[in-house]
């Protein structure tokens, strides 16, 4: 089976950086993604990591360690609005050919004042 | 604009009644998936179709059913033999190959009373 693990909640404060965590045990690496989930809304995506290494994307980034089963979100220079679940998704390999991202449970981060 | 659609937004439904929720997507991608999310459960994977007439179970699959007659559509149907399906139901949609994000609808929120 697959098994993602995150953080449930980190609080952080506006203006601060904040990283959150996901590790991973897959049968095999398609690639993992990060979206963001305001309550009651869809997640919206945020990165895409395949290779090792940092993606850089404004305030956002995302690095990936494939060797160690891990990634982090670094959120700088927090807004309110960051307030919102964060969500690692990792795509096993498959055989057959599917596709089937895996969501972790997701970290609930409360920016505040 | 291209998206994807789903509706209901909000459902209320009986016990002991069917229920369907509408996924439609004008992205022309191959894939579609059906999760479920309840507080602190992340997303579950309910079923995924790749290709249009075909469709596999995901994690979750005991008393939903699907369809996948059409390329831009996918329905889920809630049976009565699903013990517990008061939860935000979320469709997304995806090239369906080793590559690329899902791009996820606004959720429907099924309450059963």
């Amino acid at each position: 089976g697959q098994n993602i693990d995150q953080p449930t909640e980190m609080t952080a404060t506006e203006g601060a950086i904040v990283q959150i965590n996901c590790t991973y045990q897959t049968s095999g690496f398609n690639g993992l993604f990060w979206y963001q989930q305001h309550a009651g809304e869809a997640p919206t995506f945020l990165s895409y990591n395949v290779l090792d290494g940092l993606e850089e994307k404004g305030r956002f980034s995302s690095f990936l360690s494939r060797s160690k089963g891990y990634s982090y979100l670094l959120l700088k220079e927090l807004q309110m609005k960051d307030s919102a679940s964060y969500l690692c998704a990792v795509i096993p390999m498959s055989g057959g050919g599917s596709y089937i991202p895996t969501f972790g449970r997701g970290t609930s981060l409360i920016v505040h004042p | 604009d291209g998206g994807i659609t789903q509706s209901p937004k909000y459902l209320f439904r009986k016990e002991g009644q069917n229920v369907t929720l509408s996924c439609e997507q004008n992205l022309n991608h191959d894939a579609m998936y059906w999760y479920r999310q309840d507080p602190g459960q992340g997303l579950r994977l309910i079923y995924y179709s790749q290709i249009v007439n075909d469709f596999q179970k995901g994690d979750i699959a005991e008393g939903y059913s699907v369809s996948r007659e059409k390329k831009e559509s996918f329905p889920l149907t809630v049976t009565s033999a699903q013990k517990n399906p008061t939860a935000f139901y979320l469709c997304a949609s995806g090239r369906g190959i080793n590559t690329g994000e899902l791009f996820f609808g606004e959720g429907s929120r099924l309450t059963v009373l």
